[in-house]
């Protein structure tokens, strides 16, 4: 069964400094892909970032970067740079199915950024 | 509209009431996911239409529960006699391609308290 754990519930961090949130999965599928979303206090859901399991190399956006260890099934999220505007759950997830058409996620991290 | 349209953001039902859920996806968006999200925890996959079709429905926890998509755009989702145990966020979310690997644009989500 595909799973996704997240180990970390809350975490906190000042501004300016990095913060890295842990991400572990099992799949047996070979090709896939992999996400974290940022769910702020409005409750939408937003991309903050991809990796695509087939590449080797690390995904990043801007402040954002993640550390894919496909052998290890880790996936973690490094966030430099914080900004008060970084608080929010985040979550960990990727398709569940051959088919990708649906996702399963993890029970997420609550990242408080403070002044 | 710009992004995913989910309404009513609130929705406060009596046990044993029926209620629907709509969500307008982003124009041209061919696949749409519901997701029902419990306080604190992430989402969980509840159904996936691509265009009018319902491809898959086995995150629907009850035959209580029925989504919809006529017309390949706006979707419904009905809960019917609902229970304590339907409160929850729900969300929707469309993405541009047919698979689960494009990036998923989710709505702001409908809160369900059922009294």
């Amino acid at each position: 069964a595909q799973t996704v754990t997240q180990s970390q519930p809350e975490m906190s961090v000042q501004e300016a400094e990095t913060v890295t949130l842990s991400c572990t999965y099992d799949t047996s599928e070979n090709n896939y892909y992999l996400f974290w979303y940022k769910q702020p206090p409005s409750r939408q859901m937003i991309l903050v970032i991809r990796q695509e399991a087939y590449k080797q190399q690390n995904a990043t956006e801007n402040r954002f970067s993640v550390n894919f260890q496909k052998a290890a099934k880790s996936f973690s999220l490094k966030i430099s740079d914080s900004q008060l505007g970084d608080t929010a759950m985040y979550f960990c997830a990727f398709p569940f199915n051959q088919a990708g058409t649906a996702l399963i996620f993890g029970k997420g991290t609550t990242l408080s950024v403070s002044s | 509209g710009a992004g995913v349209s989910q309404s009513p953001r609130y929705k406060v039902a009596k046990r044993g009431q029926d209620v629907a859920l709509r969500c307008d996806p982003i124009s041209g968006h061919v696949s749409l996911f519901w997701y029902q999200q419990a306080l604190g925890q992430g989402p969980e996959f509840l159904t996936y239409f691509q265009n009018e079709a319902q491809l898959d429905k086995s995150g629907l926890p009850s035959d209580r529960f029925f989504a919809e998509r006529p017309e390949g755009s706006v979707s419904t989702l009905k809960i019917q006699r609902t229970q304590q145990e339907d409160s929850a966020v729900y969300l929707c979310a469309s993405s541009l391609r047919r698979t689960g690997n494009a990036e998923a644009f989710f709505g702001q989500g409908t809160r369900l308290t059922v009294v």
